[in-house]
Protein backbone atom coordinates (compact mmCIF):
# COMPACT_ATOMS: atom_id res chain seq x y z
CA UNK A 1 0.00 0.00 0.00
CA UNK A 2 0.94 3.82 0.30
CA UNK A 3 0.66 6.65 2.57
CA UNK A 4 1.91 10.26 2.96
CA UNK A 5 2.24 12.37 5.76
CA UNK A 6 1.97 15.83 5.43
CA UNK A 7 1.47 19.03 7.97
CA UNK A 8 -2.40 19.51 8.43
CA UNK A 9 -1.99 23.29 8.47
CA UNK A 10 1.05 26.03 8.06
CA UNK A 11 0.47 30.07 8.26
CA UNK A 12 2.97 32.40 7.04
CA UNK A 13 2.85 36.03 6.35
CA UNK A 14 2.84 37.93 3.09
CA UNK A 15 6.22 37.90 1.68
CA UNK A 16 7.64 35.51 3.56
CA UNK A 17 8.74 31.85 2.27
CA UNK A 18 7.33 28.46 3.28
CA UNK A 19 8.02 25.01 3.24
CA UNK A 20 5.41 22.15 3.02
CA UNK A 21 7.13 18.94 4.02
CA UNK A 22 6.07 15.37 2.72
CA UNK A 23 7.03 11.49 4.10
CA UNK A 24 5.79 8.74 2.08
CA UNK A 25 5.54 5.06 2.44
CA UNK A 26 5.10 3.26 -0.54
CA UNK A 27 5.31 0.46 -3.10
CA UNK A 28 6.90 1.28 -6.08
CA UNK A 29 8.14 5.15 -6.76
CA UNK A 30 7.87 6.72 -10.14
CA UNK A 31 7.72 10.27 -8.91
CA UNK A 32 6.05 12.67 -6.40
CA UNK A 33 3.71 15.63 -7.55
CA UNK A 34 2.24 18.86 -5.52
CA UNK A 35 -0.89 19.88 -6.68
CA UNK A 36 -2.94 23.01 -5.23
CA UNK A 37 -6.56 23.49 -4.50
CA UNK A 38 -8.67 26.36 -3.40
CA UNK A 39 -11.55 26.43 -1.74
CA UNK A 40 -14.22 24.24 -4.08
CA UNK A 41 -11.68 24.28 -6.83
CA UNK A 42 -10.28 22.02 -8.90
CA UNK A 43 -6.68 20.66 -7.65
CA UNK A 44 -4.14 21.65 -10.00
CA UNK A 45 -0.66 20.55 -10.94
CA UNK A 46 2.18 22.69 -9.58
CA UNK A 47 5.56 20.27 -9.81
CA UNK A 48 6.69 16.53 -9.97
CA UNK A 49 9.91 15.19 -9.26
CA UNK A 50 11.02 11.61 -10.51
CA UNK A 51 14.48 12.21 -9.41
CA UNK A 52 16.42 13.52 -6.42
CA UNK A 53 17.00 16.90 -6.23
CA UNK A 54 15.25 20.45 -6.85
CA UNK A 55 13.08 21.41 -9.70
CA UNK A 56 11.89 24.96 -9.75
CA UNK A 57 9.53 26.73 -11.46
CA UNK A 58 8.34 30.62 -10.62
CA UNK A 59 8.01 31.42 -7.11
CA UNK A 60 7.41 27.63 -6.38
CA UNK A 61 10.28 24.99 -5.74
CA UNK A 62 9.90 21.33 -5.39
CA UNK A 63 12.41 19.05 -3.88
CA UNK A 64 12.85 14.82 -3.55
CA UNK A 65 15.00 12.81 -1.80
CA UNK A 66 14.34 9.15 -2.44
CA UNK A 67 16.85 7.82 -0.15
CA UNK A 68 14.45 9.09 2.88
CA UNK A 69 10.91 8.73 0.99
CA UNK A 70 11.12 12.66 1.64
CA UNK A 71 10.24 15.67 -0.35
CA UNK A 72 8.87 19.65 0.26
CA UNK A 73 7.28 22.39 -1.44
CA UNK A 74 8.70 25.79 -1.18
CA UNK A 75 6.99 28.77 -1.44
CA UNK A 76 8.72 31.85 -1.95
CA UNK A 77 7.50 35.51 -1.62
CA UNK A 78 4.09 34.52 -0.79
CA UNK A 79 0.96 36.18 -1.33
CA UNK A 80 -2.37 36.50 -0.28
CA UNK A 81 -3.86 34.33 -3.01
CA UNK A 82 -1.69 31.40 -1.87
CA UNK A 83 -3.80 30.89 0.76
CA UNK A 84 -5.09 27.36 -0.44
CA UNK A 85 -4.38 23.42 0.63
CA UNK A 86 -2.08 21.62 -1.42
CA UNK A 87 -1.32 18.03 -2.04
CA UNK A 88 1.97 15.80 -2.54
CA UNK A 89 0.58 12.60 -3.92
CA UNK A 90 2.95 9.69 -5.02
CA UNK A 91 3.10 8.21 -8.40
CA UNK A 92 3.49 4.58 -7.18
CA UNK A 93 2.51 0.77 -8.16
CA UNK A 94 -0.41 0.90 -10.83
CA UNK A 95 1.05 2.37 -13.76
CA UNK A 96 0.11 5.66 -15.48
CA UNK A 97 -0.32 8.59 -13.92
CA UNK A 98 -2.13 7.07 -11.29
CA UNK A 99 -1.93 8.81 -7.96
CA UNK A 100 -1.89 8.69 -4.49
CA UNK A 101 -2.88 12.27 -2.46
CA UNK A 102 -1.82 12.86 1.06
CA UNK A 103 -4.38 14.46 3.07
CA UNK A 104 -3.47 18.15 2.38
CA UNK A 105 -1.97 20.84 3.92
CA UNK A 106 -3.73 23.91 4.71
CA UNK A 107 -1.77 27.04 3.70
CA UNK A 108 -2.87 30.22 5.36
CA UNK A 109 -1.25 33.72 4.53
CA UNK A 110 -1.48 36.36 6.16
CA UNK A 111 -0.78 40.08 5.85
CA UNK B 1 -12.73 22.28 -24.69
CA UNK B 2 -10.75 23.72 -22.71
CA UNK B 3 -10.56 21.76 -19.88
CA UNK B 4 -12.13 18.52 -17.94
CA UNK B 5 -15.59 19.16 -17.76
CA UNK B 6 -17.31 17.56 -15.16
CA UNK B 7 -21.60 17.22 -14.95
CA UNK B 8 -23.11 17.85 -12.88
CA UNK B 9 -21.75 19.74 -10.66
CA UNK B 10 -23.82 19.21 -7.80
CA UNK B 11 -26.33 15.96 -7.33
CA UNK B 12 -28.99 15.39 -4.72
CA UNK B 13 -30.41 12.45 -4.10
CA UNK B 14 -31.71 10.33 -2.02
CA UNK B 15 -30.88 7.44 -0.25
CA UNK B 16 -30.90 4.05 -2.74
CA UNK B 17 -31.45 5.92 -6.25
CA UNK B 18 -29.47 5.61 -9.01
CA UNK B 19 -26.53 7.86 -10.25
CA UNK B 20 -24.44 8.97 -13.10
CA UNK B 21 -22.14 11.06 -12.98
CA UNK B 22 -20.58 12.40 -16.49
CA UNK B 23 -16.57 13.07 -17.17
CA UNK B 24 -15.81 14.93 -20.39
CA UNK B 25 -11.87 15.05 -20.69
CA UNK B 26 -9.37 17.13 -22.78
CA UNK B 27 -9.28 16.58 -25.98
CA UNK B 28 -6.57 14.52 -26.94
CA UNK B 29 -6.04 12.95 -23.64
CA UNK B 30 -5.89 9.18 -23.56
CA UNK B 31 -5.70 8.70 -20.44
CA UNK B 32 -8.76 9.56 -17.77
CA UNK B 33 -9.24 9.31 -13.78
CA UNK B 34 -11.90 8.99 -11.14
CA UNK B 35 -11.12 10.36 -7.93
CA UNK B 36 -13.36 11.73 -5.08
CA UNK B 37 -12.96 13.67 -2.16
CA UNK B 38 -14.41 13.86 1.09
CA UNK B 39 -14.57 16.93 3.06
CA UNK B 40 -10.71 17.74 4.54
CA UNK B 41 -9.05 14.91 2.59
CA UNK B 42 -6.87 14.69 0.01
CA UNK B 43 -8.39 13.06 -3.43
CA UNK B 44 -9.36 9.25 -3.34
CA UNK B 45 -8.09 6.94 -6.32
CA UNK B 46 -11.17 5.39 -7.82
CA UNK B 47 -10.37 3.84 -11.38
CA UNK B 48 -8.26 4.78 -14.29
CA UNK B 49 -8.84 4.28 -18.13
CA UNK B 50 -6.29 4.08 -20.66
CA UNK B 51 -8.64 4.57 -23.91
CA UNK B 52 -12.03 2.82 -23.41
CA UNK B 53 -10.19 0.20 -20.93
CA UNK B 54 -10.17 0.48 -17.53
CA UNK B 55 -6.39 0.17 -16.83
CA UNK B 56 -7.46 -0.06 -12.83
CA UNK B 57 -10.34 -0.04 -10.75
CA UNK B 58 -8.85 -1.04 -7.72
CA UNK B 59 -9.90 1.92 -5.96
CA UNK B 60 -13.72 1.08 -6.17
CA UNK B 61 -14.92 0.84 -2.87
CA UNK B 62 -17.64 -1.69 -3.93
CA UNK B 63 -19.53 -3.14 -6.97
CA UNK B 64 -22.52 -0.84 -6.52
CA UNK B 65 -19.94 1.71 -8.00
CA UNK B 66 -18.80 1.18 -12.39
CA UNK B 67 -17.34 3.83 -14.94
CA UNK B 68 -17.64 3.38 -18.49
CA UNK B 69 -15.74 4.87 -20.97
CA UNK B 70 -17.23 3.08 -24.07
CA UNK B 71 -15.44 5.51 -27.00
CA UNK B 72 -12.40 6.27 -25.44
CA UNK B 73 -13.35 9.90 -24.65
CA UNK B 74 -16.60 10.73 -22.22
CA UNK B 75 -16.82 8.91 -19.33
CA UNK B 76 -19.37 8.15 -16.99
CA UNK B 77 -19.32 6.93 -13.30
CA UNK B 78 -22.44 5.13 -11.94
CA UNK B 79 -23.51 4.80 -8.78
CA UNK B 80 -26.17 2.27 -8.02
CA UNK B 81 -28.08 1.44 -4.18
CA UNK B 82 -26.71 5.47 -3.31
CA UNK B 83 -25.71 5.03 0.26
CA UNK B 84 -25.40 8.65 2.64
CA UNK B 85 -21.43 7.88 2.86
CA UNK B 86 -20.92 8.01 -0.88
CA UNK B 87 -21.37 11.66 -0.28
CA UNK B 88 -18.31 13.28 -1.65
CA UNK B 89 -17.40 15.85 -4.42
CA UNK B 90 -16.58 13.23 -7.57
CA UNK B 91 -13.15 14.60 -9.60
CA UNK B 92 -12.77 13.77 -12.74
CA UNK B 93 -8.98 13.88 -13.96
CA UNK B 94 -7.43 13.17 -17.44
CA UNK B 95 -3.75 13.42 -18.51
CA UNK B 96 -1.51 12.87 -21.55
CA UNK B 97 0.49 9.82 -21.63
CA UNK B 98 4.09 10.92 -21.67
CA UNK B 99 3.39 13.98 -19.27
CA UNK B 100 4.34 12.34 -15.68
CA UNK B 101 2.50 13.25 -12.76
CA UNK B 102 0.13 15.82 -14.11
CA UNK B 103 -3.41 15.16 -13.89
CA UNK B 104 -5.47 18.01 -15.43
CA UNK B 105 -8.79 17.57 -12.73
CA UNK B 106 -11.92 18.84 -13.51
CA UNK B 107 -14.17 21.34 -11.07
CA UNK B 108 -16.32 17.77 -9.82
CA UNK B 109 -19.02 16.73 -9.09
CA UNK B 110 -20.63 17.22 -5.75
CA UNK B 111 -23.22 13.94 -4.53
CA UNK B 112 -25.06 14.46 -1.40
CA UNK B 113 -27.37 11.78 -0.76
CA UNK B 114 -29.90 12.24 1.82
Amino acid sequence: GQSLEQPSEVTAVEGAIVQINCTYQTSGFYGLSWYQQHDGGAPTFLSYNALDGLEETGRFSSFLSRSDSYGYLLLQELQMKDSASYFCAVRGEGGGNKLTFGTGTQLKVEL
Amino acid sequence: GAGVSQTPSNKVTEKGKYVELRCDPISGHTALYWYRQSLGQGPEFLIYFQGTGAADDSGLPNDRFFAVRPEGSVSTLKIQRTERGDSAVYLCASSLGGAAGELFFGEGSRLTVL
